[in-house]
């Protein structure tokens, strides 16, 4: 079945970098879009940005706009989110979920396991 | 940015009970909505898309209606496992956006 299997729980210091990755499984990668989103402590969902495996386009919620790059590497199937001068309200869970077709951000089906980013001095 | 309202925030009910959720857009959104479940320590899932076509796999006690500003989430007969909590979303401006959930626990 189709899956996403995101790396590991970090925990950074204030002012740092993360990148987590999302290893897409059982479907055709270039086929799809990937989000990435986030879930602060007790929160709800907040969009992050979209990317298409098929030509590397990218777009981004205006409020990370300069501070997050998606990448995507077809030859392992995998998506990366980085993130950069990491805030103590950056902390939250972050997922990855695939969009209906590669054209544009639409539906999240289905989402990964979720990563836990901690940022705290 | 759209923003969406659901209500109530909290729903009570009992197994077998129906269980009718509210979304409320900010603007009109045509019929670009979904629905989302989410379990404790779990991610959220797919539920309804397009306001109301069911994902693949959803049971069809599930049932989503409404279009332009308002819609609803129904499931007919509440099973142990629906006690969750569940968000409505927005494609229709980007950037998507979600509702603030309404958590349906058990009375």
């Amino acid at each position: 079945q189709v899956q996403l299997i995101q790396s590991g729980a970090e925990v950074k210091k204030p002012g740092a970098s993360m990148k987590i990755s999302c290893k897409a499984s059982s479907y055709p990668f270039i086929s799809y879009g990937i989000s990435w989103l986030r879930q602060a402590p007790g929160q709800g969902l907040e969009w992050v940005g979209w990317i298409s495996p098929y030509n590397g386009d990218t777009k981004y919620a205006e409020r990370f706009q300069d501070r997050v790059t998606l990448t995507t590497d077809t030859s392992t199937t995998t998506a990366y989110m980085e993130l950069r001068s990491l805030t103590s309200d950056d902390t939250a869970v972050y997922y990855c979920a695939r969009n209906f077709g590669v054209v544009t951000v639409n539906w999240f089906d289905p989402w990964g396991q979720g990563t836990l980013v901690t940022v705290s001095s | 940015e759209i923003v969406l309202t659901q209500s109530p925030p909290t729903l009570s009910l009992s197994p077998g009970e129906r269980a009718t959720l509210s979304c409320r857009a900010s603007q009109d959104v045509a019929t670009y909505l979904a629905w989302y479940q989410q379990k404790p320590g779990q991610a959220p899932r797919l539920l309804i898309y397009d306001t109301a076509n069911r994902a693949t796999g959803i049971p069809a006690r599930f049932n989503g209606s409404g279009s332009g500003t308002d819609f609803s989430l129904t499931i007919s007969s509440l099973e142990a496992e629906d006690f969750a909590v569940y968000y409505c979303q927005q494609r229709h401006n980007r950037p998507p956006t979600f509702g603030q959930g309404t958590r349906v626990d058990i009375k």
